[in-house]
């Protein structure tokens, strides 16, 4: 089935500091990825949709120049937290699907847990 | 915007026991799914629901499209410890083909021994 693999699962780095995080689809290729962010007890968020060669489409009041997002590749989406701060602190969880009319299936990956100190 | 409003928000029970949540929204949804998420963990999907009136089940687990197309429950028979954690309902809203997932706010389970 769909895999989808995130590194780091855990980071934790000064405050200042930039933080990269990586989506990868292990045995397919995904046209759109999505990145999710969750407070502890809370559902998940959608930050910004990531689609292959474009720009990436962020949602409402998420800053696109503190989540970088860059989408390299049919397997690849990163998100960069720039200037982190302890307010950062989340997991953050992207997931990859290929989509189109009927199934729409959108497989998760494992998360990332950033801790700014 | 689109919500998905999901409860119960916490259940504790006794292993053995059935578990019923459910979702609603204001809004048609093309697409219900479930999902589990265990802590530190992203969500596995449980079951994918694409048609109005639709049930489908998944070993101990149903769960059921609603007709309006505005609603959907999970329930989980023979509860075990193993079933603890979040379950999150979610769902294409309209005839949206973005691939946006709206997510519920999620029910904790916790099972008792």
């Amino acid at each position: 089935g769909a895999v989808v693999s995130q590194h780091p699962s855990w980071v934790i780095c000064k405050s200042g500091t930039s933080v990269k995080i990586e989506c990868r689809s292990l045995d397919f290729q995904a046209t759109t990825m999505f990145w999710y962010r969750q407070f502890p007890k809370q559902s998940l968020m959608l930050m910004a949709t990531s689609n292959e060669g474009s720009k990436a489409t962020y949602e409402q009041g998420v800053e696109k120049d503190k989540f970088l997002i860059n989408h390299a590749s049919l397997t690849l989406s990163t998100l960069t937290v720039t200037s982190a701060h302890p307010e950062d602190s989340s997991f953050y969880i992207c997931s990859a699907g290929r989509l189109g009319a009927g199934a729409n299936v959108l497989t998760f990956g494992a998360g990332s847990r950033l801790t700014v100190l | 915007g689109q919500q998905l409003n999901q409860s119960p928000q916490s259940m504790f029970i006794q292993e053995g026991e059935d578990v019923s949540m459910n979702c609603t929204s204001s809004s048609i949804f093309n697409t219900w799914l479930w999902y589990k998420q265990d802590p530190g963990e992203g969500p596995v999907l449980l079951i994918a629901l694409y048609k109005a009136g639709e049930l489908t089940s998944n070993g101990r687990l149903t769960a059921q499209f609603g007709i309006t197309r505005k609603d959907s429950f999970l329930n989980i028979s023979a509860s075990i410890p193993s079933d603890v954690g979040i379950y999150f309902c979610a769902g294409f809203p309209g005839s949206s083909n973005t691939g946006k997932l709206i997510f519920g706010q999620g029910t904790t389970l916790q099972v008792k021994p």
